[in-house]
């Protein structure tokens, strides 16, 4: 079945670098983009980043530009979030998910995602 | 940027119907989805393109969006359904891109 698995978080001091993995299984993984979305405690879902299929295009939420970078290995069936200057606020679980491109008419072309990780936590403290 | 406005909190009993509510400008040029996500687990994708559903997602859920609200209805609600829902839009006119709406905590009394 179509799965996505989140591994790499931990405990990390402000300024420490930490690398998230996602392995994804039972789909076509390089037919997808894929984005890491984090949920801060108390409060709602962002997105932070997100990867074309092919790995050539890369968007990142202007909170983690600069300190960040998403990569992927298609060979591998593999996503990742390289995280460096990490402060208190990076603190949340980080998702990674499956993007769905839809079509219409009024919108042209959007993205929503279909399928989630469990997610893994990130905790930066002194 | 794009801004989406959800209220807080919804507070439904069992069996009745709950209705929340997801403002945005214009926001029924867009097409609207909705994650539902319970504690400690991973966002549920419960609709997409306003009202459809995917597969496993019970007819009690359904979408609908006009004017600047869409609006996510959970019919005969379950003990089971109480999470937080969050709407969510593509906006390719800025750097914002995927927009999520502030979130409704659903509390079933």
């Amino acid at each position: 079945q179509v799965q996505l698995v989140e591994s790499g978080g931990g405990l990390v001091k402000p300024g420490g670098s930490l690398r998230l993995s996602c392995a994804a299984s039972g789909f076509t993984f390089s037919d997808y983009y894929m984005i890491w979305v984090r949920l801060a405690p108390g409060k709602g879902l962002e997105w932070v980043s997100y990867i074309s299929n092919s790995g050539s295009t890369k968007y990142y939420a202007d909170s983690v530009k600069g300190r960040f970078t998403i990569s992927r290995d298609n060979a591998k069936n593999s996503l990742y979030l390289q995280m460096n200057s990490l402060r208190a606020e990076d603190t949340a679980v980080y998702y990674c998910a499956r993007n769905h491109l839809g079509y219409s008419n009024y919108e042209g072309y959007y993205y929503y995602m279909d399928v989630w990780g469990k997610g893994t936590t990130v905790t930066v403290s002194s | 940027s794009y801004v989406l406005t959800q209220p807080p909190s919804v507070s439904v009993a069992p069996g009745q119907t709950a209705r929340i509510t997801c403002g945005g400008n214009n926001i029924e040029t867009k097409s609207v989805h909705w994650y539902q996500q319970k504690p400690g687990q991973a966002p549920v994708l419960v609709v997409y393109d306003n009202s459809d559903r995917p597969s496993g997602i019970p007819e009690r859920f359904s979408g609908f969006n006009s004017g600047n609200t869409a609006t996510l209805t959970i019919s005969r609600v379950e003990a089971g359904d109480e999470a937080d829902y969050y709407c969510q839009v593509w906006d390719s006119s800025s750097d914002h891109l995927y927009v999520f709406g502030t979130g409704t905590k659903v509390t079933v009394l």
